[in-house]
Parts: C-alpha cells; sequence; structure tokens
C-alpha cells in the first residue's frame, strides 16, 4: 500500500530535549516536505527536498533541522525544542511537477512542556 | 505571487443538506487546482483536482469547476452525509517556488445526522 509513515503519532517532551520525528515513504516519490498545523494558522511548510542531498527552507524553518540521505526517508530534527513548537506535524511527499498532488502522513501531534 | 482565500467555517449542516465551500485564488496563468480533506485524526488526502479553466473534478459526489472569469474553485456536493464532516482545504501550486503547494486556511464541516 502505498503511503508515508511518520513516528511518532505523539510525543509529550520536555524544552532541550533533542528530538527527531521520522517520515518514510515507500512510491519513489522526489519532493518530500514537512508542514506544521495550528488553529487559525493553516499549514505552514518548514522544510522541503526536491531530491536525494538537497534541502531548502520552507516559510518557518527556525529551530528545525532536514536531512534526505536516502530517497524514501525524511527526518525532522528539533535540536533544542520549545514550548512554541508545540504543533501538529505533517510529512508529505509527492512526484516533481506542479500538478502532482501530496501525499501526507497521518500527522505527529508534539507537545513541548 | 499565487494565493487562495476560503471561507472561513464551520459550516454546520444537516444530513442531505447541499454544501457549498467557496474558494477564490489569485494565479499567475492557469496552475492546477486542488481540494483537499482532512478527516478526523489523519492528514491531509487529495480530494479532486482540476488542470485546466473550465475543467470540473470530482470524486465521491463531490465537485468543483474551474472558472477563470470568476478567479473561483468552489467545493460543492449534493447530498451531504455525517461522514463528510472534516476539513477542506483549497490549493494550489506556488508560482514562486518549485513543488510547493500553497493552501488555504482551511474550512470546518459539520454534518448533523
Amino acid at each position: 500500500e502505498a503511503q508515508v509513515t511518520q513516528n511518532p503519532r505523539y510525543l509529550i517532551t520536555v524544552t532541550g530535549k533533542k528530538l527527531t520525528v521520522t517520515c518514510s515513504q515507500n512510491m519513489n516519490h522526489e519532493y518530500m516536505s514537512w508542514y506544521r498545523q495550528d488553529p487559525g494558522l493553516g499549514l505552514r511548510q518548514i522544510y522541503y527536498s526536491m531530491n536525494v542531498e538537497v534541502t531548502d527552507k520552507g516559510d518557518v524553518p527556525e529551530g528545525y533541522k532536514v536531512s534526505r540521505k536516502e530517497k524514501r526517508n525524511f527526518p525532522l530534527i528539533l535540536e533544542s525544542p520549545s514550548p512554541n513548537q508545540t504543533s501538529l506535524y505533517f510529512c508529505a511527499s509527492s512526484y516533481r511537477g506542479l500538478s502532482q498532488p501530496q501525499h501526507f502522513g497521518d500527522g505527529t501531534r508534539l507537545s513541548i512542556l | 505571487g499565487n494565493s487562495v482565500t476560503q471561507m472561513e467555517g464551520p459550516v454546520t449542516l444537516s444530513e442531505e443538506a447541499f454544501l457549498t465551500i467557496n474558494c477564490t485564488y489569485t494565479a499567475t496563468g492557469y496552475p492546477s487546482l486542488f481540494w483537499y480533506v482532512q478527516y478526523p485524526g489523519e492528514g491531509l488526502q487529495l480530494l479532486l483536482k482540476a488542470t485546466k479553466a473550465d475543467d470540473k473534478g470530482s470524486n465521491k459526489g463531490f465537485e468543483a469547476t474551474y472558472r477563470k472569469e470568476t478567479t473561483s474553485f468552489h467545493l460543492e456536493k449534493g447530498s451531504v452525509q455525517v461522514s463528510d464532516s472534516a476539513v477542506y482545504f483549497c490549493a494550489l501550486p506556488s508560482q514562486n517556488r518549485d513543488d510547493k503547494i500553497i493552501f488555504g486556511k482551511g474550512t470546518r464541516l459539520h454534518i448533523l445526522p
């Protein structure tokens, strides 16, 4: 089954404790992206990757890192999480091209205390 | 750059009512237009799309027509069901960044039995 898998689905942690949210897709998509979803703000893009070893900042990259060492994986790293990073996070992937639909994971709800 | 505006929710309807969720866009040229749906506890998934002016996208009883004269892509369904309760997002590609999709803020739909 074609899917984007995120882990963990839920995480409660404390300020400053490094964490990684994993994302993996099995559709051989070149493009991958991370979003955060907050009430009243909609979806905001954090980072994206056009292909292996190519990553770039989205609209709200501060406090986040990503890597793309393999085509299928695109982890999101919070080196020193802070409470303002409490949010619902989504990973998405697609083939290249402006008409290609994005495929989303089921989300990771992060709470930073 | 390209942008999208959709009606704010929440929208509450009774089962079997007619649904319209308004979406208007600003774009250079005629990009593809999308509607995504987010069911509770899940990620976004593509509902329908239209790739050129006057195209009608349809899926699961939902329809939307790409209207260049009014720069609109309103989502409609003739008879909604409780299972249609979700958040709906209108979207289009960014003009300024390859492969980025710009999402509207989302419209929450509640269907009462």
